[in-house]
Parts: C-alpha cells; sequence; structure tokens
C-alpha cells in the first residue's frame, strides 16, 4: 500500500524558517518524481517544487523560488522542503505528492494527508 | 500564459451529467490531470492523460481535450461526486505545473 506522511508543520514567525518531511513506502521512491503542493486556507491547489527521481532535477514556483528548497533521501524513501523567510502569504497546508509515471508526468496519483504551516506573529 | 480558468461552481442533479471545464494556453500542448477534494480530505486523482482512470475511479469520470480546453465529464452524477474539482498541467515551459482555480460542484 503505497503511503505518505507528511510532517514538520507547526506556527513560525514571519521571517522565519520550516523544514517540511514527506516519508513514503509501498512503491520504489528513488524512480518517481515527487512534488509539494499547497493550499491556503479556503483556497485552491497551488504546485510549490518538483524534484527528480534522483534528485538531480529541481523546480520552483516563481512565489517561493529562491526561498524554499526541495530534496530527497532516497536511502530513507523521504523527501523534504526547506522553507525559509516564510510570510503570511506561505501559510497553507503542504501536500506531498507522487508523480504517476516513471519519467515525469505532473500527475499526482498519491498525496498525503497534509500538514499545516501557519505564518503569524 | 501560465493560467488555467475553471467555473467558480457548478450543480447537477442527480443522475444527470455534467462537464466541468478549464481553460488555458498551455493546454493546446499538454493534457490535464482532474482532482477530486472533498473537506478536510486531499486530493485524489480522477483522470489523467487523454482519458485515463486510475484504479478505483468509477467509469463515469471521463475527460476530453480539444483545443486550449480540457473538460471532466460525470455521466450520472451521485450523490457522493459533491466535491471541489481542479484541473493542472504543465504550463507553456513544461517545467512548471499550474493549477486550475478549482470547480465546486454541487449534485443536487
Amino acid at each position: 500500500e503505497v503511503q505518505l506522511l507528511e510532517s514538520g508543520g507547526g506556527l513560525v514567525q514571519p521571517g522565519g524558517s520550516l523544514r517540511l518531511s514527506c516519508a513514503v513506502s509501498g512503491f520504489t521512491f528513488s524512480r518517481c518524481d515527487m512534488s509539494w503542493v499547497r493550499q491556503a486556507p479556503g483556497k485552491g491547489l497551488e504546485w510549490v517544487s518538483a524534484i527528480s527521481g534522483s534528485g538531480g532535477s529541481t523546480y520552483y514556483a516563481d512565489s517561493v523560488k529562491g526561498r524554499f528548497t526541495i530534496s530527497r533521501d532516497n536511502s530513507k524513501n523521504t523527501l523534504y522542503l526547506q522553507m525559509n523567510s516564510l510570510t503570511a502569504e506561505d501559510t497553507a497546508v503542504y501536500y506531498c505528492a507522487k508523480d504517476l509515471g516513471s519519467v515525469t508526468t505532473y500527475y499526482f496519483d498519491y498525496w498525503g494527508q497534509g500538514t499545516l504551516v501557519t505564518v503569524s506573529s | 500564459s501560465s493560467e488555467l480558468t475553471q467555473d467558480p461552481a457548478v450543480s447537477v442533479a442527480l443522475g444527470q451529467t455534467v462537464r466541468i471545464t478549464c481553460q488555458g494556453d498551455s493546454l493546446r500542448s499538454y493534457y490535464a490531470s482532474w482532482y477530486q477534494q472533498k473537506p478536510g480530505q486531499a486530493p485524489v486523482l480522477v483522470i489523467y492523460g487523454k482519458n485515463d482512470r486510475p484504479s478505483g475511479i468509477p467509469d463515469r469520470f471521463s475527460g476530453s481535450s480539444s483545443g486550449n480546453t480540457a473538460s471532466l465529464t460525470i455521466t450520472g452524477a451521485q450523490a457522493e461526486d459533491e466535491a471541489d474539482y481542479y484541473c493542472n498541467s504543465r504550463d507553456s515551459n513544461g517545467n512548471h505545473v499550474v493549477f486550475g482555480g478549482g470547480t465546486k460542484l454541487t449534485v443536487l
């Protein structure tokens, strides 16, 4: 059974940092591209970042480029999102999502349950 | 343009057919995928590619595409289909992802 479990969310002050983790099981992690997708309270889905299976390629939405860093540890079956210089606009539920294909498709067939990040003083 | 546009809300009578649309320039180059999201839950992939359904998704869900518009059709809508639906695709440069704003489907 495929499982994705996010952790690391919480309350952080503006300008602060947070690192999210997504522990996965049930599939060959190193063969799958992964993404982070967020959803602000009462709002729609927003893609944040993606990383190739090897970790050699990373992509970011303009809204987070230069502040967020996506990474992965294939030996630990874990995806990360380092978030720096956080603002209130980063307040959202953050989901990790698995790419469906063995090549990049950006079709997300499995999602975690989400972890809430709240940026507030 | 790297935006996908969806109608904010659509309603359908129980058992009838409803089409939810998604418009954007990137859809001329890339197929969309569609996600169903119920309150308090993570999104679920319902359609991807030309018209493919993941295992476990009922065959009343189907997808199509023409020009800059992708469509999700639910044939014989059920009460449990009431949810928010989001489309996504690559953006025009191919390495980023865009989501539509979402459509709230009400089953009457």
